[in-house]
Formats: structure tokens, C-alpha cells, sequence
């Protein structure tokens, strides 16, 4: 079956750039969503059709795909961004929705 | 604005069945797709299916087969998911999702959640 990787956790000091990557088989064929999760909360879109960014959500987050591997950047990371982040693909063979395993971010 | 609004927490026995209501307003309901992804305690996001609000058309994911079942009532823009033959497995957040629709598969808009608890 259809798999997404996520690493499980990636620490960044404040104001530093934070990189998170989801990779797949074919995921380059198809689109990365990207989400995150604060501790009791609701997912919330941060990064749709690979790189773009909802109305709201701060410019420092960004996407990109290179391959079968998607990346989510953080720039100039805040302690506000201290959240789980789920990748998201959509199968179009199965049409199946896909998530990767989520990455705990972690401020220092 | 646009909003789901959940239903609240249910516990449940096993081998009982439960029902998640998604109450959606501020947006022309029948115009998209609602989806279901649920959360075990400390665990990822998992898909669970979704449902065509215009056409009532369903699609499950293989692993929930035979055990979920996705309606709606456009008269009140409500969807539901129904869960059957519950296990302690099943003790989760449900999620109903709003997907935008088009070529690309996302979610713009989450309820709130329901924690489902399953417990003798």
C-alpha cells in the first residue's frame, strides 16, 4: 500500500529554519498538503498544491517538491510554531487520502 | 465564516455502534466533499472516507469496509458518520474535514472533533 515517510521529530532553535520532508512513491505525480497540529487542537492547512500557502498563514512557511519528496520550511522559526506537522497526498489510482506518520516539531 | 461543528463526546461498549454528527454553515453545503479522518490517543491522522454532499456518493477507505457508513441531510447541512462493531481500537478523535474540490484532494476547514471512547 501506499505509504508517506515523515521524519518523527525535528528540533530548531528560535529564528532558524526548520525543514520537514515527506516522502512517497510517485509523490512528485501527485499533490503535498501540509498541516499543523497544536496540542488539542484541530489540524489547520498551512501548505496546499505543493507550495501554496492559504490566506492567513504567515509567509514564513513555504513548500516544495523536489522528486518523490516534499518539504515544508519554516524561516525564521517562532515558539508559536511548536506543533505536529502532517503531510497530505491524495492517491488518484485508489483514491485514497494519505497521510504521512506527522513530525513533532520542537522549539529550543 | 465557515464552520463544522461536531457533535460531543460519546462512550461507547464494544461491538456497539456510534454516530458523529458535522453541522456545516457559512458556505453553500452541497458544493463540496466531507471527509472523515480520525486520531487515536498519541497517534497520527488516519483516513476514513468521504462523502459527495450533492450526490450522497460514498468512498471508504479499505480498511473501515464493511463498518462505516457516511450520509448527510442537506435540509439541516449536517453529515454523519457511523461506526459499527466499535473495539477499544476505535477510542479516537473523529474529525469531519471540508475538501474544496477541483483536481486537488485537501482540506481547508475541520470540525472541532469527537473523542469516541470504547470501554466495557
Amino acid at each position: 500500500s501506499y505509504e508517506l515517510t515523515q521524519p518523527p521529530s525535528v528540533s530548531v532553535s528560535p529564528g532558524q529554519t526548520a525543514t520537514i520532508t515527506c516522502s512517497g512513491d510517485k509523490l512528485g505525480d501527485k499533490y503535498a498538503s501540509w498541516y499543523q497540529q497544536k496540542a488539542g487542537q484541530s489540524p489547520l492547512l498551512v501548505i496546499y498544491q505543493d507550495s501554496e500557502r492559504p490566506s492567513g498563514i504567515p509567509e514564513r512557511f513555504s513548500g516544495s517538491i523536489s522528486g518523490n519528496t516534499a518539504t515544508l520550511t519554516i524561516s525564521g522559526t517562532q515558539a508559536m510554531d511548536e506543533a505536529d506537522y502532517y503531510c497530505q497526498a491524495w492517491d488518484s489510482d485508489t483514491e485514497d487520502v494519505l497521510f504521512g506518520g506527522g513530525t513533532k516539531l520542537t522549539v529550543l | 465564516q465557515v464552520q463544522l461543528v461536531q457533535s460531543g463526546a460519546e462512550v461507547k461498549k464494544p461491538g456497539a455502534s456510534v454516530k458523529v454528527s458535522c453541522k456545516a454553515s457559512g458556505y453553500s453545503f452541497t458544493g463540496y466533499y466531507m471527509h472523515w479522518a480520525r486520531q487515536a490517543p498519541g497517534q497520527g491522522l488516519e483516513w476514513m472516507g468521504r462523502i459527495n454532499l450533492h450526490s450522497g456518493g460514498t468512498k471508504y477507505a479499505q480498511k473501515f469496509q464493511g463498518r462505516v457508513t457516511m450520509t448527510r441531510d442537506t435540509s439541516i447541512s449536517t453529515a454523519y458518520m457511523e461506526l459499527s462493531r466499535l473495539t477499544s481500537d476505535d477510542t479516537a478523535v473523529y474529525y469531519c474535514a471540508r475538501e474544496p474540490g477541483g483536481i486537488i484532494v485537501d482540506f481547508d476547514y475541520w470540525g472541532q472533533g469527537t473523542l469516541v471512547t470504547v470501554s466495557s
